[in-house]
């Protein structure tokens, strides 16, 4: 089993719809989490640090669910700006707070 | 602010080459590095991590080693590229921080160096 999985996709969205992504982890004691985004042949880029109680950032919704270890991204009214693969990260906890896991990420393509 | 280079974006080496890559990173001190290595439709592969001059933890046994002679200075070396050493290397600071939820470590990328060996 991967430690953190996730629907390679590709999603195709029109523009304006809402879509949501889910990832899975493995490890328990994994304490923060992340989700970046990666344009094409670019470095990935913090899209938001997701917290216990969810976090809102615009169009952009985190949730982390601990009991059953995954993480959802929500994006609303999507624009084709937003198209990019997304990544959802994990630290591996008591292990080390220096390493993060990284999903393999899922891609997004919106459509006009 | 902060802000993170990495140079060269594009390198093409020979098999047996050596490698030498440069990150160095403005505006923090004593920020952790790391490398990494993305190969082509993949996720990240931590390479290598520094939580201060001199310090080196390694991840992944290879032909790879790294440096850090000065605070914001992190450079990744090999004596002799294989053909499985292509791929986009990622440089990137962090500094922890503690929150409610937990020590949250948000990682910031420099723009990369795609390397072919050929």
């Amino acid at each position: 089993r991967k430690e953190v999985e996730q629907d390679p996709g590709p999603f195709n969205v029109p523009e304006g719809a809402t879509v949501a992504f889910n990832c899975t982890y493995s490890n328990s004691a994994s304490q923060s989490f992340f989700w970046y985004r990666q344009d094409c042949r670019k470095e990935p880029k913090l899209l938001m640090s997701v917290y216990s109680s969810g976090n809102e950032d615009g169009r952009f919704t985190a949730q982390l669910n601990r009991a059953s270890q995954y993480i959802s991204l929500l994006i609303r009214d999507s624009k084709l700006s937003d198209s990019a693969t997304y990544l959802c990260v994990v630290n591996m906890g008591w292990k080390s707070n220096y390493q993060l896991i990284w999903g393999a990420g899922t891609k997004l393509i919106i459509k006009p | 602010s902060q802000t993170i280079h990495q140079w060269p974006a594009t390198l093409v080496q020979p098999v047996g080459s050596p490698l030498s890559l440069e990150c160095t990173v403005e505006g923090t001190s004593n920020p952790n590095l790391y490398w990494y290595r993305q190969a082509a439709g993949r996720g990240l592969q931590l390479l290598f991590y520094s939580v201060g001059i001199g310090q080196i933890s390694s991840e992944v046994p290879q032909n790879l080693s790294a440096s850090r002679p000065q605070d914001r200075q992190f450079i990744l070396s090999s004596k002799k590229l294989l053909l499985s050493d292509s791929g986009f290397y990622l440089c990137a600071w962090s500094v922890l921080s503690l929150r409610t939820s937990g020590i949250y470590n948000e990682q910031f990328f420099g723009p990369g160096t795609r390397l072919t060996v050929l």
